[in-house]
């Protein structure tokens, strides 16, 4: 099957800094991406939608200059938390489908602990 | 509006008991189903999908599931559980909009195995 990987797994930064997550496609192209956050013992919420050579579209109460999105290529989405703080420390799972059906393949997911 | 909902946060089953895990959907048309597993800080694992045709779905790790478009369900079967099924099992509908699909995720379902 299909397979994305996220870089880093793991990710620990200070109060203030920025960090990127990287949403790869291995084997095959996507269209699309989407970045889903979850809290502890929660379920997944999504947050906004990648498109690859366009903007983002971001669910509702989602900031969008806080979670920068980035998708420049069919096989790569960014994630950006800028100005980290620790309210934003998550669990950050992307997921990335061709379009062609319905089915979207799931990466294994970034922890961000923000101190 | 579509909605996911799992019934049941928590579930304890003994092991080589049966399981079954209640997943109720609401969507306007026919819906793309899907069921995760996802262990403690891991991404999610596919168990299986219903696209259409038979309603009843095999998946991996001897589950199974059935779509029931009358009750709006999706349940989540398994004849005999054994004690690495214990983790977080999310019941997902896919919906198409903008020539994507988004996944609507339910609330989760939490298994604990007995030995």
């Amino acid at each position: 099957g299909a397979v994305v990987s996220q870089h880093p797994s793991w990710v620990i930064c200070k109060s203030g800094t920025s960090v990127k997550i990287e949403c790869r496609s291995l084997d095959f192209q996507a269209t699309t991406m989407f970045w889903y956050r979850q809290f502890p013992k929660q379920s997944l919420m999504l947050m906004a939608t990648s498109n690859e050579g366009s903007k983002a579209t971001y669910e509702q109460g989602v900031e969008k200059d806080k979670f920068l999105i980035n998708h420049a290529s069919l096989t790569l989405s960014t994630l950006t938390v800028t100005s980290a703080h620790p309210e934003d420390s998550s669990f950050y799972i992307c997921s990335a489908g061709t379009g062609a059906t319905g089915e979207l393949f799931f990466g294994e997911g970034s922890r961000l602990t923000v101190l | 509006a579509q909605s996911v909902t799992q019934p049941d946060i928590h579930i304890t089953v003994s092991e080589g008991a049966s399981l079954e895990l209640r997943c109720n959907y609401s969507y306007g048309a026919t819906p793309y189903l899907f069921w995760y597993v996802q262990s403690p800080g891991q991404g999610l694992q596919l168990l299986l999908k219903y696209f259409s045709g038979d309603t009843l779905v095999q998946g991996i790790k001897g589950f199974e599931a059935e779509f029931k478009r009358s009750q709006s369900s999706f349940n989540l079967r398994k004849p005999s559980v054994h004690w690495s099924d214990a983790a977080e099992y999310f019941c997902a509908v896919g919906r198409r909009g903008s020539g994507t699909y988004k996944y609507i995720f339910g609330t989760g379902t939490r298994l604990k195995v007995l030995a």
